[in-house]
């Protein structure tokens, strides 16, 4: 089945504790990228990748990392988490990348609280 | 980069009417219109898309419409049922660009 998969699903952690968020898609699309949802302000960019190894920011990549060392794997990484994070992260990818205006298939979601 | 602004950003209808929502973006090479569908718990998920060639789409009970010169679509959705209930999104694309901005949503209650 073709799909988007992140994990884990729910997180909670504290101030300061470095974490990684995994995502995955099996159909081999080339655009991976990751959001966060906050109430009233939508979907926001945080970082986006066109193909491995190449990754550029969003709108709000401050306190994110990312890699893209395979096609089918795009982890954010938070080094140093802060309440401000808390918040719906949805990872997603696309066929040959927003530049061919292809649908985005979004994953399940990751709800992370940060304490 | 893209502005876009969703209005109304909270709609309620009764079953059975018509809602409209409507997206006005900034860039006015943007050449491709999606609108999301998100159900409460779930992730979005594309339900009607149109290019900047094409005025209008349709597809069963719902349609979306482009005025390019107005730089805006909107998303019409006729016969509204309960399942119709969402927050839905769009996301006007400028294809020589990677970055996507998505709107801040429109909530939409259909009440029976």
């Amino acid at each position: 089945e073709a799909q988007v998969t992140q994990n884990p699903r729910y997180l909670i952690t504290v101030t300061g504790k470095k974490l990684t968020v995994t995502c995955s898609q099996n159909m081999n699309h080339e655009y991976m990228s990751w959001y966060r949802q906050d109430p009233g302000l939508g979907l926001r960019q945080i970082y986006y990748s066109m193909n491995v190894e190449v990754t550029d920011k969003g709108d709000v990549p401050e306190g994110y990392k990312v890699s893209r060392k395979e096609k089918r794997n795009f982890p954010l990484i938070l080094e140093s988490p802060s309440p401000n994070q808390t918040s719906l992260y949805f990872c997603a990818s696309s066929l040959a990348g927003a530049a061919a205006g292809e649908t985005q298939y979004f994953g399940p979601g990751t709800r992370l609280l940060v304490l | 980069g893209e502005n876009v602004e969703q209005h109304p950003s909270t709609l309620s209808v009764q079953e059975g009417d018509s809602a409209v929502i409507k997206c006005t973006y900034s860039d006015s090479a943007s050449n491709y219109f999606p609108w999301y569908k998100q159900e409460l718990g779930k992730r979005p998920q594309l339900i009607i898309d149109i290019r900047s060639n094409v005025g209008e789409k349709k597809d069963q009970r719902i349609a979306v419409t482009l005025n390019k010169t107005a730089k805006h679509f909107s998303l019409h959705i006729t016969e509204t049922q309960p399942e119709d209930s969402a927050v839905y999104f769009c996301a006007p694309l400028n294809t020589g660009f990677q970055k996507l901005v998505f709107g801040t949503g429109t909530r939409l209650l259909v009440s029976p």
